[in-house]
This record gives structure tokens, C-alpha cells and sequence, in this order.
């Protein structure tokens, strides 16, 4: 049981370039989330989703897309990479559990540098 | 979702009990609140959470007011591991937006 994992842990882009973060999770958790946290701030839900094929907004989505073809991977595109982007994202995944509370899982981290 | 306050940092002396404070006064009656908390640039590790009932696991103790508008994260004999910043959540539905938390340093 590997819980979320995160590829890759460390990137350079160059402006205008695009990526994609890869995050999979073994734990056959419904939600899954993408966060940002720029040095010395909380985390930024940028985007979530419920289950597959469900996708929806979170804080700051603007400059990223996902798609939740599947219950274990959830990845988030940068598609023209700005250097407002250079922050630290986590992936995380939780079971679903409207009204009963649920815990959710951050994987390690993908540090992302835009030059 | 409620948003928090919590204190932007406090100290704590190693063995002694940390109260970490944090205030949720927009609150609804279904929503949640979780603590997690971020060691360096980790991935945030959860703590505890609790709808109405105190909460007790071997990490800490969570301590709700009775009208459900503030809690106290108590960890019983903080050690330098502890130290760092601690996140409380008010979330309903799972999803936690996270505010800037409190920064606990534990001091020998």
C-alpha cells in the first residue's frame, strides 16, 4: 500500500512550456484533490474531484487542468507554464464521506520551478 | 466552508502540554473540524477531527466549545519533533481549504 504518489518530485520548466503532475493513489479513495503552497503560505486547493469522470474548481484553478478518467490517477496540466506557477503542489485523496468526516492523504510533494 | 483564525505562531517547552487555539465562529452545524499539520515542506499529516464530541487519539486531544464556535488542539508532552505548523480545518463534504495556520515551536 503505497497511499499517493507523486511523479515528479522536482521540475524545471522554461515560460510557455507546457507539463503535466502525475498523482495515483492506491487507497480506492473516491475524492482526490491538487493543492499549491508558495514559500511561507498555507496551501491553494486548486482543483478536486469527487469520484471518476467528476471534476471541479477549487481556490485557484486558473492555468491548470485535470481529468479523473480513473478512481486512481488524477493528473493536473500546466499547459503555458508562468513563472507565478514555481510553487510546491500536493496531491491528496480521501474516501468519500459527506456528513460522516474523512481524512485525506497528502502524497510528498512535486516542487516546480518556472524560468 | 467556515473559515479560521488561528494565532501565527506560538512556543511550547519540550515536555509540557501544547493548547493550540483556533477560532471558527461562522461554523454550520455539519461541518467538520480537522487539524493537520506540515513538518519542513512535507505533505501535511492529519492529526485529529471532530463534529461536537472532545476527541482523543495517541497523537493529541481535540477540544470543541459547546456552541461549536472554537477548539483547542492539545498535544499532552510536546517533544522537538512537533514543531510545526498546524492547520485547523472546517470542512464539509472532505474539502479543506486551508488557512495560514499557527507555527509551534517546541524549545528544549
Amino acid at each position: 500500500n503505497a497511499g499517493v504518489t507523486q511523479t515528479p518530485k522536482f521540475r524545471i520548466l522554461k515560460i510557455g512550456q507546457s507539463m503535466t503532475l502525475q498523482c495515483t493513489q492506491d487507497m480506492n479513495h473516491n475524492y482526490m484533490y491538487w493543492y499549491r503552497q508558495d514559500p511561507g503560505m498555507g496551501l491553494k486547493l486548486i482543483y478536486y474531484s469527487v469520484g471518476a469522470g467528476i471534476t471541479d474548481k477549487g481556490e485557484v484553478p486558473n492555468g491548470y487542468n485535470v481529468s479523473r478518467s480513473t478512481t486512481e490517477d488524477f493528473p493536473l496540466r500546466l499547459e503555458l507554464a508562468a513563472p507565478s506557477q514555481t510553487s510546491v503542489y500536493f496531491c491528496a485523496s480521501s474516501q468519500t464521506g459527506e456528513g460522516t468526516g474523512n481524512t485525506i492523504y497528502f502524497g510528498e510533494g512535486s516542487w516546480l520551478t518556472v524560468v | 466552508d467556515a473559515k479560521t483564525t488561528q494565532p501565527p505562531s506560538m512556543d511550547c517547552a519540550e515536555g509540557r502540554a501544547a493548547n493550540l487555539p483556533c477560532n471558527h465562529s461562522t461554523i454550520s452545524g455539519n461541518e467538520y473540524v480537522y487539524w493537520y499539520r506540515q513538518i519542513h515542506s512535507q505533505g501535511p499529516q492529519y492529526i485529529i477531527h471532530g463534529l461536537k464530541n472532545n476527541e482523543t487519539n495517541e497523537m493529541a486531544s481535540l477540544i470543541i466549545t459547546e456552541d461549536r464556535k472554537s477548539s483547542t488542539l492539545i498535544l499532552p508532552h510536546a517533544t522537538l519533533r512537533d514543531t510545526a505548523v498546524y492547520y485547523c480545518i472546517v470542512s464539509r463534504r472532505g474539502k479543506l481549504i486551508f488557512g495560514q495556520g499557527t507555527e509551534l515551536s517546541v524549545k528544549p
